[in-house]
């Protein structure tokens, strides 16, 4: 079993919708956890920390959930912007390796 | 002020050469890392510096693999002999201090192709 594994995707979806992304991990000593976005042939770049009590970036909103080992990402009003790779990403105990899911694939559509 | 860079953004090698890269971390940040990332797969993570001290090489695949960093700054990832299954992007990042807060960022990463 993968240590981070997240939905296969791709989502397709028009522009406006509401689209969310799930993840779950293995390790339940992991200590952070993030979504990073990678944009085609780019490196990834940080776009949220998820925290227990949720966190909410403007149209973009995490959730962890600890007990069941389970990240989410919320976007809402999809602009065509929004089209990339979305990557769960959790630290492991020592703080210190990025444990990178395989990537759900968003395109936003006209 | 700059982000991380790495060099040389595109390297073509033919099987069995070996090939450095080159990551200049963000100017101040102790923590650096490798990492690969395969066609299709996610990225995998390869060893991680403190300092000039890799304190976790767990997830160098061979001993072909080997990475220094000196004077806390520059690090240089090698491959021996390299094989195709060696063809990936090698993506560097840099923290500030390292540890699970700290947000590591990416350097463009160099694309490797072993023919």
């Amino acid at each position: 079993r993968k240590e981070v594994e997240q939905d296969p995707g791709p989502f397709n979806v028009p522009e406006g919708a509401t689209v969310a992304f799930n993840c779950t991990y293995s390790n339940s000593a992991s200590q952070s956890f993030f979504w990073y976005r990678q944009d085609c042939r780019k490196e990834p770049k940080l776009l949220m920390s998820v925290y227990s009590s949720g966190n909410e970036d403007g149209r973009f909103t995490a959730q962890l959930n600890r007990a069941s080992q389970y990240i989410s990402l919320l976007i809402r009003d999809s602009k065509l912007s929004d089209s990339a790779t979305y990557l769960c990403v959790v630290i492991n105990e020592d703080g210190n390796k990025l444990v990178f899911g395989a990537g759900t694939i968003l395109r936003v559509k006209s | 002020g700059a982000g991380v860079s790495q060099s040389p953004s595109n390297k073509v090698t033919e099987k069995g050469k070996d090939v450095e890269l080159r990551c200049d971390p963000i100017s101040g940040h102790t923590a650096l890392y490798w990492y690969r990332q395969s066609l299709g797969q996610g990225l995998e993570f390869l060893i991680y510096f403190q300092g000039n001290s890799a304190p976790d090489k767990s997830g160098l695949p061979s001993d072909r693999f080997s990475a220094e960093r000196t004077g806390g700054s520059v690090s240089t990832l090698t491959i021996q002999r390299t094989q195709q299954e060696d063809s990936a992007v090698y993506l560097c990042a840099s923290s500030l201090m390292g540890g699970g807060t700290d947000t590591q960022y990416f350097g463009p990463g160099t694309r490797l192709t072993v023919l």
